[in-house]
């Protein structure tokens, strides 16, 4: 089945404590990217990937780090988590980096930072 | 800038009634896609339906429909005989071509409730 899965599904932490979520997919897509979700903001990108070893900021990437060294994997990493950070995060992939190509999302980790 | 507006926060319906949500973009860009997105309490993203800026017809997928208007640049989504089961957030979204990360940009959203 194609698809994208986050790993992992929820999680509660406490600030500075370097946390990693990981993403998949197994589509052979080349975007692969990083939203988080907030109340009465939408879902705003974090970083982008638009292949292997290629990765950029998106409108919100303070706090947070990204690899991409393989194609499949884009971990989002955390490496000293404030409460602010506490939000719904989506994994996305896309085939290609054209306007029409859909978005598959993932499942979201919820994340608290206490 | 470009920028989704929706402009609903919340929405009633009957069972069994049709529901409009609007969504207004803006763009400088000629090509770009718009999506409906479908978000249950549970929390997932559901990709319900896409309109290219270069269709002339309006997308239609089972009960989902898009109402294109591209001189008004809005692409509301309309759900035909509502069920229980559509309530939940719907997000449009848009994706722009030569856009530097090629991101979807979203709208706030709409909470559709639906009525038994």
């Amino acid at each position: 089945e194609a698809q994208v899965t986050q790993n992992p599904r929820y999680l509660i932490t406490v600030t500075g404590k370097k946390l990693t979520v990981t993403c998949s997919q197994n589509m052979n897509h080349e975007y692969m990217s990083w939203y988080r979700q907030d109340p009465g903001l939408g879902l705003r990108q974090i970083y982008y990937s638009m292949n292997v070893e290629v990765t950029d900021k998106g409108d919100v990437p303070e706090g947070y780090k990204v690899s991409r060294k393989e194609k499949r994997n884009f971990p989002l990493i955390l490496e000293s988590p404030s409460p602010n950070q506490t939000s719904l995060y989506f994994c996305a992939s896309s085939f290609g980096l054209a306007y029409y190509n859909e978005q598959f999302f993932g499942p979201g980790t919820r994340l608290t930072v206490l | 800038a470009q920028k989704i507006t929706q402009t609903q926060p919340g929405m009633f319906v009957q069972e069994k009634e049709a529901v409009t949500l609007d969504c207004t973009y803006d763009t400088s860009d000629q090509s770009y896609g718009l999506f409906w997105y479908k978000q249950p309490s549970s929390g997932e993203m559901i990709f319900l339906i896409y309109q290219g800026s270069y269709d002339e017809q309006n997308a239609t997928e089972g009960r989902y429909s898009l109402n294109f208007q591209k001189a008004r640049k809005s692409a509301n989504l309309v759900i035909s005989a509502s069920q229980l089961g559509d309530s939940a957030m719907y997000f449009c979204a848009m994706r722009v071509v030569g856009g530097a990360t090629n991101k979807l940009i979203f709208g706030t959203g709409t909470l559709l409730a639906v009525q038994p």
